[in-house]
């Protein structure tokens, strides 16, 4: 079965400073790599989302960084406020756009003020 | 903007009865998804659904699950006879192209008691 590891499974960072949330997948069967943004009671949201072909993609203070060769890929949160304080899920979607979409475990994230 | 709309917001049912929890997607998107998330764990695919029928369903979508779409704009997912384990967010998605970008509502909280 595919998966995709996401890490860590929570994240506790001083408001100003980076978050780096990590995940991993199994095969080379997925060629569209979004992260996707859930706050309390909400529906997750699109956050970014970046294709194998480039290794980086950046969308203000939101960076994906993508390993093709690791087959890893990671959100960075620059200058990290409280706001962004939410649960952060990757996901994979599969080349068979017959088959479903993967989502990690998610990562709780909390911005100290 | 557009949005994916869901209702209830939370339903709270006895042991087998039976729950409908509706959707309506984004007006012009055809590929229409049900996910669920158990407090504090992940989101699970249920069923996708595109063209009027089941494009694929997980595990967990067994017989007690239907969905369907019973006119232009409507969405529903149905639960003949709920256990206490289905007590979950269910969450409606919607997207216009087979991508990574799902649009989500903003969920049906199902409590089974």
């Amino acid at each position: 079965q595919q998966q995709v590891k996401q890490s860590p499974q929570s994240l506790i960072v001083q408001k100003g400073g980076i978050s780096i949330i990590n995940c991993a997948y199994e095969n080379t069967a997925f060629d569209y790599f979004p992260w996707y943004q859930q706050f309390p009671g909400k529906g997750p949201a699109l956050l970014i989302a970046i294709r194998p072909d480039v290794s980086e993609k950046k969308e203000g203070r939101f960076t994906i960084s993508f390993n093709k060769s690791a087959k890893q890929f990671s959100l960075h949160i620059m200058d990290s406020q409280p706001g962004d304080s939410a649960t952060y899920f990757c996901a994979a979607t599969p080349f068979n756009r017959d088959d479903k979409i993967i989502f990690g475990k998610g990562t709780r994230l909390h911005i100290l003020p | 903007e557009p949005e994916v709309t869901q209702t209830p917001s939370h339903q709270v049912t006895q042991m087998g009865q039976e729950v409908i929890l509706r959707c309506v997607p984004i007006s012009n998107h055809l590929y229409f998804y049900w996910y669920r998330q158990i407090l504090g764990q992940k989101v699970e695919f249920l069923v996708s659904f595109y063209n009027n029928e089941i494009s694929e369903k997980s595990e967990i979508f067994d017989d007690q699950f239907s969905v369907e779409r019973p006119d232009g704009s409507n969405f529903t997912l149905k639960i003949r006879s709920t256990k206490l384990e289905d007590s979950a967010m269910y969450f409606c998605a919607s997207n216009r192209e087979i991508t990574g970008e799902l649009f989500f509502g903003e969920g049906s909280r199902l409590t089974v008691l």
